[in-house]
């Protein structure tokens, strides 16, 4: 069965610093691979997406992603954290099912960000 | 702002109650999607609908039923709420059912 591993609940890092953030995804075919961002009280938004191409996915606010076959990850990244960062992250993967598709969300990492 | 709208975006009721969750989405996409949000299941997906026509099933109770109207909105209904109903519910829309989800803010419900 399809599913998504993020292995670390909590993240704390120093604004300035880097961040990554890890996935791993079991999937049969090539997978449609997404992070979604949310923050408290608010819905999920879009970070960025891997549909095929390129192996490293330029999102918004200054995060990548890179998609990595051979270990079944899709590590989120960010350069340099900013306080505002401070968020929970999701990464998911795409399923298809006949007529329908559906995502399959990890159970998320909550970040922190100290000033 | 994703362009999904969700109302209400809080919703306290009691046990054994009916409630209806609204869902608009994007004025392109054809595709809207359920999803549920809770501290022990995490999020799981509900239902999907296609232009009007249910396209498939996930981990929804047989006492949740969702429907998508002509205009596209959507509404998911959930009765005889029990306290483990308790979650935030999200929708999301797409294009077509391929393409990337917009998800809307939520309706969180509380049931007392």
């Amino acid at each position: 069965a399809q599913s998504v591993t993020q292995p670390d609940i909590h993240i704390t890092v120093s604004e300035g610093a880097s961040l990554e953030l890890r996935c791993n995804y079991s999937y049969g075919a090539t997978p449609y691979l997404f992070w979604y961002v949310q923050s408290p009280g608010q819905g999920l938004q879009l970070l960025l997406k891997y549909f095929s191409g390129d192996t490293l996915v330029q999102g918004i606010k200054g995060f990548e992603a890179e998609f990595k076959r051979s270990q079944s990850s899709f590590n989120l990244r960010k350069p340099s954290v900013h306080w505002s960062d401070a968020a929970e992250y999701f990464c998911a993967v795409g399923r298809s099912m006949d007529s329908s598709y559906k995502l399959i969300f990890g159970s998320g990492t909550r970040l922190l960000v100290r000033p | 702002d994703s362009g999904v709208t969700q109302t209400p975006k809080h919703l306290i009721t009691a046990t054994g109650q009916r409630v209806t969750l609204r869902c608009s989405p994007r004025s392109e996409d054809l595709s809207v999607y359920w999803y549920q949000q809770s501290l022990d299941q995490g999020l799981q997906f509900l239902i999907h609908y296609y232009n009007g026509e249910e396209r498939a099933k996930g981990n929804i109770l047989e006492r949740f039923s969702a429907q998508q109207f002509p205009d596209l909105h959507s509404e998911l209904n959930l009765s005889s709420l029990e306290l483990g109903d308790s979650a935030l519910y999200f929708c999301a829309s797409s294009v077509t059912p391929q393409e990337t989800q917009y998800f809307g803010p939520g309706t969180r419900l509380l049931v007392l």
